[in-house]
């Protein structure tokens, strides 16, 4: 079955420490996204890639980076940079950023401070 | 960042009743508005995209319409059923960005 994989689904960082989450996607998906999910808030947006080897900012991209250097992955660092990342991570993807096409969602990483 | 609010924030109601909640979004730069069904311990499901105003979609007991003009969508369920609990999300797409709002919790009571 095609989807879209997140793991680990629970992780925990030391301060000081950046942290990797793993997104994979078998949909065949151009375009990818990462969100971010606190209490109260809805889901925003730290970045997205709509073809491999480029991607763009969101509205709270400090203290995180990313890569695409292939279709089926997007993987997302917590640097340490990053104040406040306790939270759940959603990865997503679509056909293409410029079609009007749903969202596909992995089931989401719960990153805590230790 | 563009405000998207959805009210109410959360909602109890008897199986077999018929219900509905609301999603405001900015009404210019418009490209879409999503609707997606998010259940506990699961990924977010679409249910919905819409584009034109006026339009509506159906599928099964759920329904949706969208007025771009004055910003806002409606999403009905008619006849609850309690594997309807959910938190239903709205998702406005202005260009190539999505800005989500706080989503409408939705529980039915058998």
């Amino acid at each position: 079955d095609g989807g879209i994989t997140q793991s680990p689904k629970y992780l925990f960082r030391k301060e000081g420490q950046n942290v990797t989450l793993s997104c994979e996607q078998n949909l065949n998906h151009d375009a990818m996204y990462w969100y971010r999910q606190d209490p109260g808030q809805g889901l925003r947006l730290i970045y997205y890639s709509q073809i491999v080897n480029d991607f763009q900012k969101g509205d709270i991209a400090e203290g995180y980076s990313v890569s695409r250097e292939k279709k089926e992955s997007f993987p997302l660092t917590v640097t340490s940079a990053q104040k406040n990342p306790t939270a759940f991570y959603l990865c997503a993807s679509s056909i293409s950023s410029g079609e009007n096409q749903p969202q596909h969602f992995g089931d989401g990483t719960r990153l805590s401070i230790l | 960042i563009l405000n998207v609010e959805q009210s109410p924030q959360s909602l109890h109601v008897q199986e077999g009743d018929s219900t509905n909640f609301t999603c405001s979004f900015p009404s210019s730069n418009f490209y879409a508005l999503h609707w997606y069904r998010w259940e506990t311990a699961k990924s977010p499901e679409a249910l919905f995209v819409m584009t034109l105003n006026g339009d509506e979609k159906k599928k099964g007991r759920i329904s949706a319409t969208l007025n771009t003009k004055e910003g806002y969508s409606y999403l009905y369920i008619k006849g609850s059923q309690p594997e309807d609990s959910a938190t239903y999300l709205c998702a406005f797409r202005a260009v190539n960005q999505f800005y989500f709002g706080t989503g409408t919790s939705l529980t039915v009571i058998p």
